[in-house]
């Protein structure tokens, strides 16, 4: 059974930085693409960033390009989300999800990020 | 950046009747089109991809159509437990982008 299971939300002032992980399993992981997908508070999907099977490849949104940095280690099945000098509008709900194939197909179950003073 | 135009934004329908969802891309998406079900406080899944392939384990009352930029999510024979948001989802090209949601209300 596919698993994706997102950790490291929290509270965190603006401007402050955040490391989210995923930690996957059920699957080989090394051979997909993963992504992180957003959802403000009673708002819409917002796709965040993507990464390809080896790492080389990184791709991300204009709003977050330059603050975000989508890692993976594949020894370790997991992936990550560094968010640097964060904004009150990078509130959401962070999901991992398995991009490969039929996009995300697979979701977590989610990881809330609140930054606020 | 390709726009994805969701209607309706919200939605009522009686059981067991059939609704259709919209999305209208700001250009020639190729049949890349995914389409969402989520329902409050769970993760999105995954109805339909390419346009028109139902995901396993989809209820065979879903069913996706459209090309060019138009696209549509059809939901045969409503049950309530498909009250739910539902959302479109370019993947065509980078920024993958998403529609605005519809919210479907079972009277």
């Amino acid at each position: 059974e596919v698993q994706l299971v997102e950790s490291g939300g929290g509270l965190v002032q603006p401007g402050r930085s955040l490391k989210l992980s995923c930690a996957a399993s059920g699957f080989t992981f090394s051979n997909y693409y993963m992504a992180w997908v957003r959802q403000a508070p009673k708002k819409g999907l917002e796709w965040v960033a993507t990464i390809s099977t080896s790492g080389s490849r990184t791709y991300y949104p204009d709003s977050v390009k330059g603050r975000f940095t989508i890692s993976r280690d594949n020894a370790k099945s997991s992936l990550y989300l560094q968010m640097n000098s964060l904004k009150s509008e990078d509130t959401a709900t962070y999901y991992c999800a398995r991009q490969l194939g039929a996009p995300f197909a697979y979701w977590g179950q989610g990881t809330l990020v609140t930054v606020s003073s | 950046d390709i726009q994805m135009t969701q209607s309706p934004a919200s939605l009522s329908a009686s059981l067991g009747e059939t609704v259709s969802i919209e999305c209208l891309a700001s250009e020639d998406i190729y049949n890349n089109l995914a389409w969402y079900q989520q329902k409050p406080g769970k993760s999105p899944q995954l109805l339909i991809y390419y346009a028109s392939s139902l995901q396993d384990g989809v209820p065979s009352r879903f069913s996706g159509s459209g090309s060019g930029t138009q696209y549509s999510l059809k939901i045969n024979s409503l049950e309530s437990e498909d009250a739910a948001t539902y959302f479109c989802l370019q993947d065509s090209e980078y920024p993958w982008t998403f529609g605005g949601g519809t919210k479907l209300e079972l009277k």
